[in-house]
């Protein structure tokens, strides 16, 4: 089945900790995106790529970072600057020469601060 | 940045019933798009209308886009408790190479 995979499903990070979310996709998608989810609210952007070896901070880079060295994987680092990390983290992907046309999410990783 | 802003925030309806929601914007749009999101889920792309199109249906949804007035309506019949979610719109903004997402509708369809 294609689709999008994120791991792990629930994580906990410790104060001062980097901790990596993984996203990985066989759609042969060229368009990634991630994306933070808090509680009643809508989805801001933290960051896309449209290409391999590419990416875009969008509204909300600070105290995150991202690589694109494969297509299908587009892993998100939350670092110890960003100081409210808990939320419900969601990866998407599209078409790229549409990208904006219909996106295609994973089924999340909830993060949380021990 | 969201410039999607659905109403209302919240709806309880008995199954059967049809559900109704709203979406505003703010700026010219390429697209419009509506998404649902199960509990603890992603989200689904339900249906996408474009800024040319007026009226879109896909199977028990039906869209609307009014360009003038920048907004839409999502309307679900004969809705079923398979429909509990939350719905979300999405705007392509002329200009922008992202997609807005507003807050989200709750709609609970009681069996």
């Amino acid at each position: 089945d294609g689709g999008i995979t994120q791991s792990p499903k629930y994580l906990f990070r410790k104060e001062g900790q980097n901790v990596t979310l993984s996203c990985e996709q066989n759609l042969n998608h060229d368009a990634m995106y991630w994306y933070r989810q808090d509680p009643g609210q809508g989805l801001r952007l933290i960051y896309y790529s449209q290409i391999v070896n590419d990416f875009q901070k969008g509204d909300i880079a600070e105290g995150y970072s991202v690589s694109r060295e494969k297509k299908e994987s587009f892993p998100l680092t939350v670092t110890s600057a960003q100081k409210n990390p808990t939320a419900f983290y969601l990866c998407a992907s599209s078409i790229g020469d549409r990208p904006n046309e219909k996106l295609f999410f994973g089924s999340g990783t909830q993060l949380s601060v021990l | 940045s969201q410039q999607g802003e659905e109403d209302p925030q919240a709806l309880s309806i008995q199954e059967g019933e049809n559900a109704t929601m709203n979406c505003s914007y703010k700026t010219s749009i390429n697209n419009l798009q509506w998404y649902r999101q199960n509990s603890g889920r992603g989200l689904v792309h339900l249906i996408l209308i474009r800024s040319n199109e007026r009226e879109k249906h896909s199977g028990r949804l039906r869209v609307t886009l009014d360009t003038s007035k920048k907004s839409s309506s999502l309307l679900i019949t004969a809705s079923r408790a398979a429909d509990t979610a939350s719905y979300f719109c999405a705007t392509d903004a002329r200009g922008n190479n992202r997609l807005a997402f507003g807050k989200g509708n709750q709609v609970v369809v009681i069996p």
